[in-house]
């Protein structure tokens, strides 16, 4: 079946550590998307990617970094510069809208992110 | 910010109820979609409404959709305990920062 994996489900920081979260996606979506989401509150986009190699900033890309060496990964690195990491992370992927055809999006089961 | 705004935060029903949730948000939108997400889960889709539909349903879903008003509405008919979840609406302002603007959702909790 195809999806979106998310590892690891749950996840503890120490302070002044860095971590990683996994994000696979076996769909062969071209575009890929890191959120934050926080109790009670909306879904904010960390950083996006539409192809190998290239990745945008969203609006709070701040102590965290991305990479997408594959179209199938797109890892997260929470780094120690991220003050307040607690949070649930969302990793998504999309078809990259074309013709006027648009999409949704397919979420992985998410991160939940600790700092301890 | 370009956030959508849903409406209400919360809601609560008996099963076998209908339920509606509002979505309005601000400048002209490319689509509008609607997701749910279950306590502690991803994202689920829903289903997608362009910006030149008015209307759209999916088995018991029914959204619509008034670009006059910057708004859609989200109608789940005959409830079931099982649709107990936060449902977000998400818009498509055709811009560069990723595609998808989030709300911060409505909580549905359906009584059996």
């Amino acid at each position: 079946d195809g999806g979106i994996t998310q590892s690891p489900k749950y996840l503890f920081r120490k302070e002044g550590q860095n971590v990683t979260l996994s994000c696979e996606q076996n769909l062969n979506h071209d575009a890929m998307y890191w959120y934050r989401q926080d109790p009670g509150q909306g879904l904010r986009l960390i950083y996006y990617s539409q192809i190998v190699n290239d990745f945008q900033k969203g609006d709070i890309a701040e102590g965290y970094s991305v990479s997408r060496e594959k179209k199938e990964s797109f890892p997260l690195t929470v780094t120690s510069a991220q003050k307040n990491p607690t949070a649930f992370y969302l990793c998504a992927s999309s078809i990259i809208p074309r013709q006027g055809k648009y999409y949704g999006y397919t979420f992985g089961s998410g991160t939940r992110l600790t700092v301890v | 910010s370009q956030q959508g705004e849903e409406d209400p935060q919360a809601l609560s029903i008996q099963e076998g109820e209908n339920a509606t949730m509002n979505c309005s948000y601000k400048t002209s939108i490319n689509n509008l979609q609607w997701y749910r997400q279950n306590s502690g889960r991803g994202l689920v889709h829903l289903i997608l409404i362009r910006s030149n539909e008015r209307e759209k349903h999916s088995g018991r879903l029914r959204v619509t959709l008034d670009t006059s008003k910057k708004s859609s509405s989200l109608l789940i008919t005959a409830s079931r305990a099982a649709d107990t979840a936060s449902y977000f609406c998400a818009t498509d302002y055709g811009g560069s920062q990723g595609n998808l603007i989030f709300g911060k959702g409505t909580k549905l909790s359906v009584k059996p």
